[in-house]
């Protein structure tokens, strides 16, 4: 079946370095890939998305590519700030015919940032 | 727009007891999902529904869970007898089409 497999945190950074976490996935499809940000108490939000294979999905400073070749789709931030700091979940969505669309999760990337 | 909305927002219960989690989606979002978080397992999708028809329950763990969607603004997710290990966030989440907007969860301790 599908799966998501991403880095296992936590991620510890300080303010304005730069930022990846990886993320791949299996899928039997072509599924849509999604980054997803959880910040405490509160439930998930989309930060960015890309549908099909070299799409580049980007939001608030944060960048995805969609690379089907390597499975991937690393999210990356080229100066992180204490606000980013928050659970990141890599995520895909596959169309289920007249089921509308199965999505399923990674595990989760916590990253704290310090001033 | 209210956006999705969970209740209760905390429960405690004892073990053996019968639990409720209740969700309404965003008016016209034609799916909606159960997803259960712990530290241990991340976020595992329990069930998911397309037009009020359940359309993937294999994620939920056993017979005790059961979720029904009777009408479009409306779901429920029954945990009966709860165990401790059943402690987690629930998430309930609601999409038009790929993009999900989740609730603000049922945070479920059981004792």
């Amino acid at each position: 079946g599908d799966s998501v497999t991403q880095m296992e945190g936590p991620v510890t950074l300080s303010e304005e370095a730069f930022l990846t976490i990886n993320c791949t996935y299996t899928a039997t499809g072509y599924p849509s890939l999604f980054w997803y940000v959880q910040y405490p108490g509160e439930g998930l939000q989309l930060l960015l998305k890309a549908t099909k294979a070299d799409d580049k999905g980007s939001n608030k400073g944060f960048e995805a590519t969609y690379r089907k070749e390597t499975t991937s789709f690393h999210l990356e931030k080229g100066s992180v700030q204490v606000s980013d700091s928050a659970v990141y979940f890599c995520a895909l969505s596959d169309r289920r015919g007249a089921g509308g669309f199965k999505t399923i999760f990674g595990a989760g990337t916590r990253l704290f940032v310090k001033a | 727009d209210a956006g999705v909305i969970q209740s209760p927002r905390h429960e405690v219960t004892e073990m053996g007891q019968e639990v409720t989690l209740r969700c309404k989606p965003i008016s016209g979002h034609n799916s909606l999902f159960w997803y259960r978080q712990t530290m241990m397992r991340g976020l595992e999708l329990l069930i998911y529904f397309n037009n009020n028809v359940p359309i993937d329950d294999s994620g939920m763990p056993e017979d005790r869970f059961s979720a029904k969607m009777p009408n479009a603004s409306f779901s429920t997710l029954k945990i009966q007898p709860s165990e401790p290990r059943d402690s987690a966030v629930y998430f309930c989440a609601s999409s038009p089409n790929e993009k999900l907007f989740f609730g603000s969860g049922t945070q479920l301790s059981v004792l």
